[in-house]
């Protein structure tokens, strides 16, 4: 089952411009991260925000979290041609009284120089 | 510290072979998992761990096992390989479960780059 959906699932811009993904989840969270891959290589984190904060920066990144609608942003300013990669939130599932990490379809960014 | 290290990076097999993806981190991290990535799937989980000799099962489990005798290795065993068990598959490994707020650490995941498996 999909805790987290991405959304757009894929996204063109121009150098330059900024990026905006979303993520969308089902069941209460205590925290949310995001996650980036560049093509046939692993994910690498990017940033964790937990669920009594509603905005939180790095570097170029902006991620936001709106507990009440389920949902979180990740914007990336300024985008540059190495920002092309694929973008994943994950959130953490009780299953049966274990925590598991499940990550979303992810959104595939490609930054046009 | 090399992180997590994943081999082979790929592997061909037949349908019905069976084999073992190696799995090992240097970070002294308790958790440590399997996922498999597959187009338009996202990345499923398999089978995780949090500490030596204690392993559970994730989302699709089935086909695969998986132990942990050290704290630092973590092999995922394909027994009967099939065809649909083509993709790719990552190691993960994290300093603890993702309770950020209890222990102050951020849960982050560190993965390996990658096994790519083709069963034919």
């Amino acid at each position: 089952s999909q805790q987290g959906e991405e959304d757009p699932q894929a996204l063109s811009i121009q150098e330059g411009e900024n990026a905006t993904m979303n993520c969308s989840y089902k069941t209460s969270i205590n925290n949310l991260q995001w996650y980036r891959q560049n093509s046939g290589r692993g994910l690498v984190h990017l940033i964790l925000i937990r669920s009594n904060e509603r905005e939180k920066h790095s570097g170029r990144l902006r991620v936001t979290l709106d507990t009440s609608k389920k949902s979180s942003s990740l914007l990336i300013t300024a985008s540059r041609a190495a920002d092309t990669a694929s973008y994943f939130c994950a959130t953490v599932l009780i299953i049966q009284g274990a925590q598991k990490l499940v990550f979303g379809q992810g959104t595939r960014l490609t930054i046009n120089p | 510290n090399a992180g997590v290290t994943q081999t082979p990076k790929f592997q061909v097999l037949k349908t019905g072979q069976s084999m073992t993806l190696q799995c090992a981190q240097d970070m002294n991290h308790e958790y440590m998992s399997w996922y498999r990535q597959d187009p338009g799937m996202g990345l499923r989980l398999i089978h995780y761990s949090v500490g030596a000799g204690i392993t559970d099962q994730g989302e699709v489990p089935n086909g695969y096992n998986v132990s942990r005798s050290t704290t630092e290795d973590f092999p995922l065993r394909l027994l009967s390989a099939a065809p649909s068990q083509t993709s790719v598959y990552f190691c993960a490994s994290s300093y603890s479960m993702f309770t950020a707020f209890l222990d102050g650490n951020t849960g982050e995941l560190f993965f390996g780059e990658g096994s790519r498996l083709t069963v034919l």
